[in-house]
């Protein structure tokens, strides 16, 4: 399957802990997106990177969240000091640099903090 | 600024009947536009989209959605359901310049029932 891939599916924690994500993109893509999805909302973008450059970042992103590329190929998704708050499906998409492209959707880590 | 209002938070039909889901967007730009399906533990999976090509996209498993510029409303449509469509669907706006980010609607849950 050459999808989007990302590991853990699954991640429990106690507060206060350090997590960390990986997303792995379709291997052709060089646009990516790191999202979030609270229980009955819909996701919600926290940052874009294409190749390996951060092009963006939400406010929704603390100082607590750092996500990296560094060879435009798969992304990290870092959380420092956990909060029960960060509880969450984390989503990773990746697209082609296209205008419009379609975004192509991993299965998400859910995240629980205790 | 974009936003997307999805007018139905739950949806139930019988298994056969028409399917409606409501989407109304807003944005300064012309948008993209999108409808994507999430099962269970699984991820999202795109249905159709919308850029600015022919007003009525066909997508996947029967479903259609018609662009209205003058109502802002991409509303997804099914003939006839099936069982298998229970699911969440979200409707995405894109299009904002550089980043073509999406922006989710809250979603909404569609019951099929027998």
């Amino acid at each position: 399957d050459t999808g989007v891939s990302q590991d853990p599916r699954h991640k429990i924690t106690k507060r206060g802990q350090n997590v960390t994500f990986r997303c792995d993109p379709i291997s052709e893509h060089n646009r990516l997106y790191w999202y979030r999805q609270t229980l009955g909302q819909g996701p919600e973008f926290l940052t874009y990177f294409q190749n390996e450059a951060q092009l963006e970042k939400s406010r929704l992103l603390s100082d607590r969240f750092s996500a990296e590329r560094p060879k435009g190929s798969f992304s990290t998704l870092e959380i420092q000091r956990t909060e029960q708050g960060d509880s969450a499906m984390y989503l990773c998409a990746s697209s082609l640099r296209l205008a419009a492209d379609t975004q192509y959707f991993g299965p998400g880590t859910r995240l629980t903090v205790l | 600024a974009q936003s997307v209002t999805q007018l139905d938070s739950h949806v139930s039909v019988s298994e056969g009947t028409p399917v409606l889901l409501r989407c109304n967007y807003s944005s300064s730009y012309s948008p993209s536009l999108f409808w994507y399906v999430q099962h269970p533990n699984k991820g999202l999976q795109l249905l159709l989209k919308y850029t600015s090509a022919a007003t009525l996209v066909k997508g996947i498993n029967g479903f259609e959605a018609e662009f209205k510029k003058s109502e802002t409303s991409f509303h997804l449509t099914k003939p006839s359901a099936h069982m298998s469509d229970a699911a969440e669907y979200f409707c995405v706006v894109s299009g904002i310049i550089r980043t073509y980010k999406y922006i989710f609607g809250t979603g909404t849950r569609l019951k099929v029932l027998a």
